[in-house]
């Protein structure tokens, strides 16, 4: 079946302007994450979705980072007023976890969204 | 301290070694446990989860100690499409996931 998707796949834009980064998780996945990866570094968690609780927006470094879930499926990353500190790659990860199964906790990520902020 | 540490590497071994990762956690209360892998540039994929009793698929073993707070990973017969990094994955409270930085093979010919 079909992964976890992201666009765009490379974003590059100026400082001070804002980005939207999307992701489409896997169908009747319940639980959503966002992470960022810089150059050489792990993964930092940045906000958690599951299904309609409040997300765990702990995670978030700034207030300029926003995110939202509709409809319990797509999701849009906003950063706003972009600084070069925030160029990094956006990874989206997407579980069952919630549901029944064996497995519920294991996280598929997208391909990411590179942003480049100059 | 850390929520995941691991050894960042690099492992450099031969094709057909055996080779091993540990990655230790800080959360005693932590319940679920994996190894992802990422290539360069690419996105980490699941590689296995971690169970208890241990568990192998293939050329792979994991492991799980709870009592010093360790997983390990162990890779029999190393191929060279084995070099990535290897991420330790730990479920901590409230549904947060913490990754280890990564382990770096380089598996030459």
């Amino acid at each position: 079946g079909a992964g976890v998707s992201q666009s765009p796949s490379n974003k590059v834009t100026e400082k001070g302007k804002d980005v939207e980064l999307r992701c489409d998780p896997i169908s009747g996945h319940t639980a959503l994450y966002w992470y960022r990866q810089s150059l050489g570094q792990g993964l930092e968690f940045l906000i958690y979705f599951q299904g309609n609780s409040a997300p765990d927006k702990s995670g978030l470094p700034s207030d300029r980072f926003s995110a939202e879930r509709t409809g319990g499926s797509v999701s849009t990353l906003t950063i706003q007023r972009t600084q070069q500190e925030d160029s990094a790659v956006y990874l989206c990860a997407s579980s069952l976890q919630g549901a029944y199964g064996p497995a519920p906790y294991e996280q598929y990520f997208g391909p990411g969204t590179r942003l480049t902020v100059t | 301290r850390k929520e995941v540490e691991q050894d960042p590497g690099p492992f450099n071994v031969p094709e057909g070694a055996t080779v091993a990762f540990n990655c230790t956690y800080s959360n005693s209360a932590s319940q679920s446990f994996f190894w992802y892998r990422q290539d360069c540039r690419k996105e980490p994929k699941l590689l296995m989860s971690v169970y208890s009793s241990g568990n192998e698929d293939g050329r792979f073993t994991a492991q799980l100690n709870r009592a010093s707070q360790y997983i390990s990973l162990l890779i029999r017969d190393s191929k060279l499409s084995d070099s990535a990094t290897y991420l330790c994955v730990v479920k901590g409270n409230f549904n947060k996931f913490y990754f280890g930085s990564g382990t770096k093979l380089n598996v030459k010919p």
